[in-house]
């Protein structure tokens, strides 16, 4: 158990839809990045805020947004949904800001993931 | 597009046999990690190697990062089941600290 927290699990949706996603980081880290898994991408880092500021952008499609809140927990806002957005969504949680692109050598503590299916 | 390729994509093994698996990039990369994942979980943190030519061993584990920082590898010894799992290497490019993760390599070890 890594103590990151993601909710839900699984996620069933259609096309066109908005969902949103949500993750607790472990007690005391101060980042949160957002990850996407799939099959014919790999994983890719899409974002991450370091204590409610926007920290670093990776692959991240103008459809998805996200935040981070006081009490340091993140959403992950997915519209419009697409078939192609199918896929796993992991955040991560590390104590430390990373570097301009990412987590640089920070360790990073992976949730089990929410599996989207966008029908 | 900076990519890290990795090789072999599937691999199964007997256990007890040695295996390498390879991380290579035409890119400079400033740190790599590697992880292993699961199937049901989120990837987990093996080693961070940032210096070129640095060597990390973790039990049965020997990890290099290339003398140029453009690749890296695993090398497992007298693999065991339980080193079942995804293995993926993940860089923070030189320069603009981008982080990428290299295309997986599906490891089954058999008993």
């Amino acid at each position: 158990d890594s103590g990151v927290t993601q909710t839900p699990k699984h996620l069933i949706t259609a096309t066109g839809q908005r969902v949103t996603l949500r993750c607790s980081p472990r007690s005391g880290d101060l980042s949160v990045y957002w990850y996407q898994q799939s099959l014919d991408q790999g994983l890719q880092f899409l974002i991450q805020y370091y204590n409610g500021e926007e920290r670093a952008k990776g692959n991240i499609l103008e459809r998805f947004s996200a935040q981070q809140f006081p009490d340091l927990h993140s959403e992950l806002n997915l519209s419009s949904l697409e078939l192609g957005d199918s896929a796993l969504y992991f955040c991560a949680s590390s104590p430390n800001p990373g570097l301009a692109g990412g987590p640089g050598t920070d360790t990073q503590y992976f949730g089990p993931g929410t599996r989207l299916t966008v029908l | 597009t900076q990519l890290l390729e990795q090789s072999p994509q599937f691999l199964s093994i007997q256990e007890g046999e040695n295996l390498t698996v390879y991380c290579n990039s035409s890119s400079v990369f400033s740190s790599l990690q590697w992880y292993r994942q699961e199937p049901g979980e989120g990837p987990v943190l093996l080693v961070t190697v940032v210096t070129g030519g640095e060597v990390k061993k973790l039990k049965r584990l020997t990890f290099q990062f290339g003398d140029a920082r453009k690749d890296s590898s695993l090398h497992i010894t007298a693999a065991q089941p339980g080193d079942t799992g995804l293995y993926l290497c993940a860089g923070a490019s030189s320069g603009t600290y981008k982080y990428i993760f290299g295309t997986g390599t599906r490891l089954k070890v058999l008993a």
